[in-house]
């Protein structure tokens, strides 16, 4: 079975640009979790979708994040317009809800805003 | 706020020897995971806990939802158990993973 898995494994962008981060769950999972780490913050919840819904939008990032599952395999992050504050790691995970199941984590996309 | 603490923030250990890494939860978590982030960045799965134990090889954790808290421990560690350690919680009508703010661990020697 293939993990998750997360495109681009790395990304630079220039201060304003839009960039579009993208994640595939695990076949079969109905829960889809975006996060943010960085050494200051640590381990931050973007966005969680179950079954292609929205279950959850982190307060903090609203205004220029936006995160859309457009079908159950598929996922997107937006970040528009991107600032040098958002350099980070973006994490995907999946799990199967209802199975008292792991959340499994993709190997996440280093983003450098300049 | 700190919902999930982690202790200690950092741990030196010598091959073989044993050692104890701890969460304190102020909220009511129902379950908790515990993660290993290597350091080329990926977080595997070590645990998922509802109240009770779990053993697998090296590794043991415990989760007492009453006293809110959570341990991992590691026996005899190995050179390859360095990195970051992550517990993290789930609380009752809470949806998403509240995470700690991990434990770096260095395996020397």
């Amino acid at each position: 079975d293939a993990g998750v898995t997360q495109t681009p494994r790395h990304e630079v962008a220039e201060k304003g640009q839009t960039i579009i981060l993208k994640c595939e769950p695990v076949s079969g999972h109905n829960d889809l979790f975006w996060y943010r780490q960085t050494k200051i913050q640590g381990l931050e919840l973007l966005s969680y979708f179950r079954s292609k819904s929205l279950m959850e939008d982190g307060g903090a990032f609203k205004d220029r994040f936006k995160a859309e599952m457009l079908n159950s395999s598929f996922s997107t992050l937006k970040i528009q317009p991107t600032e040098p504050k958002d350099s980070a790691v973006y994490l995907c995970a999946s799990r199967n809800w209802g199975y008292q199941d792991t959340q499994y984590f993709g190997p996440g996309t280093r983003l450098l805003v300049l | 706020g700190d919902k999930v603490k982690q202790s200690p923030s950092a741990l030196s250990l010598q091959e073989g020897t044993n050692s104890a890494l701890r969460c304190n939860f102020s909220i009511a978590a129902t379950t908790v995971q515990w993660f290993l982030q290597n350091p080329r960045g990926s977080l595997m799965n070590l645990f998922y806990l509802v109240p009770g134990t779990k053993e697998n090889g090296r590794l043991k954790s415990a989760f007492d939802s009453k006293e809110s808290y959570s341990t991992l421990h590691i026996r005899d560690a190995q050179l390859e158990d360095s990195g970051t350690y992550f517990c993290a919680a789930e609380s009752q009508g809470g949806r998403a993973l509240i995470f700690g703010t991990g434990t770096t661990v260095s395996v020397s020697p």
